[in-house]
């Protein structure tokens, strides 16, 4: 069975470094691209970004580019988002996924999110 | 880069059936886009209800289906249930570049 599992809810404060985790179970972790997807309080989904375990290669959305970093370690099975420094805008649920189908077209399984509060 | 375009809510009966429209995914000479829909109650994630237009993953109801036309695709629900009542998102995948639409909220009345 595919998981993901996402590390548990966070409350930093203005300007704090903040990591964040998604570890994958249940398939061959080097064949998918990892994504991040960020939903803002009572708003749509975002696309962050995403990466591939095998070289890590990563690709951001525009907006994100130079606001969060993401990496993976495939010997763990695990792919991180971080922040060196939060902003009281970075308050919103965060989730992984696995980009699958069979062109690799979609995000087939979705971690539970981790939800972050940053107060300024 | 700009989000896709979905209705922001559509409602229908039990029974009824409802489709949900999204467009703004690139389909021009040279760029090729994947659509597929998710579906989200409050307060989880998201889960895949279709892929690549009109492809359902296994396990999915085949109340759900989806079509494209032109530069817009659709999402149908037919026979619709309490059950359906959950926000609806588009997301295309072009050439590396991922966009969401805006979400829909379907409610059964």
């Amino acid at each position: 069975e595919v998981q993901l599992v996402q590390s548990g809810a966070e409350v930093r404060k203005s300007g704090e470094p903040l990591k964040i985790s998604c570890k994958a179970s249940g398939y061959m972790f080097t064949s998918h691209w990892i994504g991040w997807v960020r939903q803002m309080p009572g708003k749509d989904l975002e696309y962050i970004g995403m990466i591939y375990p095998t070289d890590s290669d990563t690709k951001y959305s525009p907006a994100s580019r130079g606001q969060v970093t993401i990496s993976v370690d495939k010997s763990i099975s695990t792919a991180w988002l971080q922040w060196s420094s939060l902003k009281a805008s970075d308050t919103a649920m965060y989730y992984c996924a696995r980009r699958g189908c069979d062109g690799q077209t979609c995000y087939d399984f979705w971690g539970q999110g981790t939800l972050v509060t940053v107060s300024s | 880069q700009s989000a896709l375009t979905q209705p922001a809510s559509v409602s229908g009966s039990p029974g009824q059936s409802v489709t949900i429209s999204c467009t703004g995914f690139r389909s021009d000479v040279g760029f090729y886009s994947y659509v597929s829909w998710y579906q989200q109650y409050a307060a989880k994630a998201p889960t895949l209800i279709i892929y690549e237009f009109s492809k359902r993953p296994s396990g999915v109801s085949n109340r759900f289906s989806g079509s494209q036309s032109g530069n817009t695709a659709s999402l149908t629900i037919s026979g619709l249930q309490a059950e359906d009542e959950a926000d609806y998102y588009c997301s295309s995948y072009t050439n590396t570049v991922w966009l969401f639409g805006g979400g829909t909220k379907l409610t059964v009345l």
